[in-house]
């Protein structure tokens, strides 16, 4: 399984963009990049996922390098409700549907 | 509509015996996964099922196993438990196999063992 690397922790303050990276150097033509993240006490959420264009849908933003083997996930307007674990995966569909999860970026949102 | 169910929330054991976990899908949905999170520690993927059949296995002993009846829920089965397998189960459900579904998690069932 491709791997993913993303910063222990980052924090940001209420309201304002949050850009959380995300380094895959090892991705493959056919894996996709999802972001899920997970809330304290409660499953993870699919937040986005995209191939090799930029996607934007009602979370969140996603960036991903020319090269592909970066990405960033933008929250334009972070609020309380967005402290969470946020983690970045690679999926190929070529097999199974599992997740391989690393150990995420625990977000924390200042008021 | 409801979203993944799992019951129990809660559950305490001691080493050697055995647990049945429950997971409900969202309506619709015929696939399900379970998911094994150790304390600090993201997700492990324990088994996939659709359609009532095992279609990916990840790295778990033989202790682990899983089922999926016909109304696609499914059961998570431990036997001969051990402190190490004190984590949180997590149950998803997508729609199917294709690549545009994704994943559906659950609250989960925080399984503790003594």
């Amino acid at each position: 399984d491709a791997k993913t690397t993303q910063p222990n922790s980052m924090e940001s303050n209420e309201e304002e963009p949050v850009h959380l990276p995300c380094n895959h150097s090892t991705i493959s033509g056919t894996d996709y990049i999802h972001w899920y993240r997970q809330l304290p006490s409660q499953g993870p959420e699919y937040v986005i996922h995209g191939l090799t264009s930029n996607v934007n849908n009602r979370m969140a933003s996603l960036a991903i390098a020319e090269d592909r083997k970066s990405s960033t996930l933008i929250l334009h307007r972070a609020t309380l409700r967005d402290a969470a674990v946020y983690y970045c995966i690679l999926r190929d569909y070529r097999g199974a549907q599992k997740l391989v999860f690393g150990q995420g970026t625990r977000l924390t949102i200042n008021p | 509509d409801a979203g993944v169910t799992q019951s129990p929330t809660h559950l305490i054991k001691t080493r050697g015996q055995h647990v049945t976990l429950r997971c409900s899908p969202i309506s619709g949905h015929k696939s399900v996964s379970w998911y094994q999170q150790v304390l600090g520690q993201g997700p492990q993927f324990i088994f996939q099922y659709y359609e009532k059949e095992e279609r990916g296995r990840g790295n778990f002993p033989d202790r682990f196993s899983a089922r999926q009846f016909p109304n696609y829920s499914s059961e998570l089965n431990v036997n001969a438990l051990l402190l190490g397998d004190s984590a949180l189960y997590l149950c998803a459900s997508s729609p199917g196999l294709a690549d545009r579904y994704t994943q559906y998690f659950g609250p989960g069932t925080r399984l503790t063992v003594l």
